[in-house]
């Protein structure tokens, strides 16, 4: 059964340091989308993206985030200069329509 | 105001009973949907129901979905011990067909 993959499944990284995590999202879908999860809180939407595009951000979703679909294949979330409060379980998911969507395992950033 | 809030936050049955988790929201919804979340791991789709819908099943599972109460249930029937973990609602807003809007989690605990 296709799944989302993402990579790495585990990034330490120094405050001030550009991160950058990759999603592998499931091949004909068309939604993508990254969520975070601080430990012990809720999952937070950060953004959506369809068709080449963001579709929605919300207000954590500020100039230090980014989101690329550089090929057909890998989406990618980069944060240019972490800070401490970034370290969260980071979820990349995709959707054949605006529907249910799919989650990859998450990558766990720690920034130190 | 926080969308999705489940209760109860944590819950210990013994294998073989029925375990009901709720969730309330506060704005209109498209569907709403639960999802699974072993220790530390990915988020699992257990199951969607849209707001058109008043229960919905899947093989041991059973939603619920009162929008006059703006609220919903989870049962798990026949709990085992496979089935603990974390267990979450997400709202897809009227307003917005993109983002999942979560609850903290009911942690549920299946006693052997």
């Amino acid at each position: 059964e296709p799944e989302v993959t993402q990579t790495p499944s585990h990034q330490v990284t120094q405050m001030g340091q550009e991160v950058i995590l990759r999603c592998v999202p499931i091949s004909n879908h068309l939604y993508f989308y990254w969520y975070r999860q601080i430990l012990g809180q809720k999952v937070e939407f950060l953004v959506s993206f369809y068709n080449n595009e963001i579709s929605e951000k919300s207000e954590i979703f500020d100039d230090q985030f980014s989101v690329e679909r550089p090929d057909g294949s890998n989406f990618t979330l980069k944060i240019r200069s972490t800070k401490l409060e970034d370290s969260a379980m980071y979820f990349c998911a995709s959707s054949p329509s605006r529907f249910e969507q799919y989650f990859g395992p998450g990558t766990r950033l720690t920034v130190t | 105001s926080q969308q999705g809030e489940e209760d109860p936050q944590a819950l210990s049955i013994q294998e073989g009973e029925n375990a009901t988790m709720n969730c309330s929201y506060k704005t209109s919804i498209n569907n709403l949907q639960w999802y699974r979340q072993n220790s530390g791991r990915g988020l699992v789709h257990l199951i969607l129901i849209r707001s058109n819908e008043r229960e919905k099943h899947s093989g041991r599972l059973r939603v619920t979905l009162d929008t006059s109460k703006k609220s919903s249930s989870l049962l798990i029937t026949a709990s085992r011990a496979a089935d603990t973990a974390s267990y979450f609602c997400a709202t897809a807003r009227m307003d917005s067909n993109y983002q999942l809007i979560w609850g903290a989690g009911t942690k549920l605990i299946i006693k052997p």
